[in-house]
């Protein structure tokens, strides 16, 4: 079975500053690993996604994950945050079907 | 490219009534799902099909909730008879990669559902 912990349910940065959302996952196998993000009243989007290449994986708008097989972790990082990024961030693993965490939602104060 | 379409995207009902729920993935995708998004949560599998088949549906609380996809393009979720525990967004997907190979989900804007 697999599934994907996330360690904050809630986060809130300053804009300019860095962004951290933290994600553990549980495999039996290497998994592949997704970011997505889901602002308010809009579909899930895809940031980016880990499939057993590069341990560090780029996404969009400036977002960024590493895979650490020995921590099993995939947080999400951003070095600098923005208004718009204000939103509710989801880690989802797949091996067959893709489970979603429970979200984490970012507020990103003026 | 048109994205995924839900309808509605909004249904308000009393319990013991039923609602379906319509989606349209993207052109071409073989791969269609739909979850069940409860507030505060994450989005949880409820049926996954590839083409007009079932591939899986071990999280569909079965005696209530019904779906299919005839014809392999478009699906229905129905839920009858509706529970206030019921209360959630519905959303679609759809993805282009066939079988258990991971691949992007393309979402649709949902339909939420509120069970009064």
């Amino acid at each position: 079975a697999q599934s994907v912990t996330q360690l904050d349910s809630h986060v809130s940065v300053s804009e300019g500053t860095p962004v951290l959302l933290r994600c553990n996952y549980s495999s039996s196998y290497s998994p592949s690993l997704f970011w997505y993000v889901q602002h308010p009243n809009k579909g899930l989007q895809l940031l980016l996604k880990y499939t057993s290449a590069a341990t560090l994986v780029k996404g969009i708008n400036g977002f960024e994950a590493e895979f650490k097989k020995s921590e099993t972790s995939f947080h999400l990082t951003k070095p600098s945050a923005h208004m718009s990024d204000a939103a509710e961030y989801f880690c989802v693993v797949s091996g067959g079907d893709m489970r979603f965490g429970a979200g984490t939602r970012l507020t990103v104060k003026p | 490219e048109a994205g995924v379409a839900q309808s509605p995207r909004y249904k308000i009902i009393e319990k013991r009534q039923s609602v379906a729920f319509w989606c349209n993935p993207i052109s071409g995708h073989a791969t269609l799902y739909w979850y069940q998004q409860i507030l505060g949560q994450g989005p949880k599998l409820l049926i996954q099909f590839q083409n007009n088949g079932v591939v899986d549906d071990s999280q569909l609380p079965k005696d209530r909730f019904s779906a299919e996809r005839l014809k392999g393009v478009d699906s229905t979720l129905k839920i009858q008879p509706a529970k206030l525990e019921d209360s959630a967004v519905y959303l679609c997907a759809s993805s282009l990669v066939e079988g258990t190979e991971a691949g992007e989900l393309f979402f649709g804007e949902g339909s939420r559902l509120t069970v009064l």
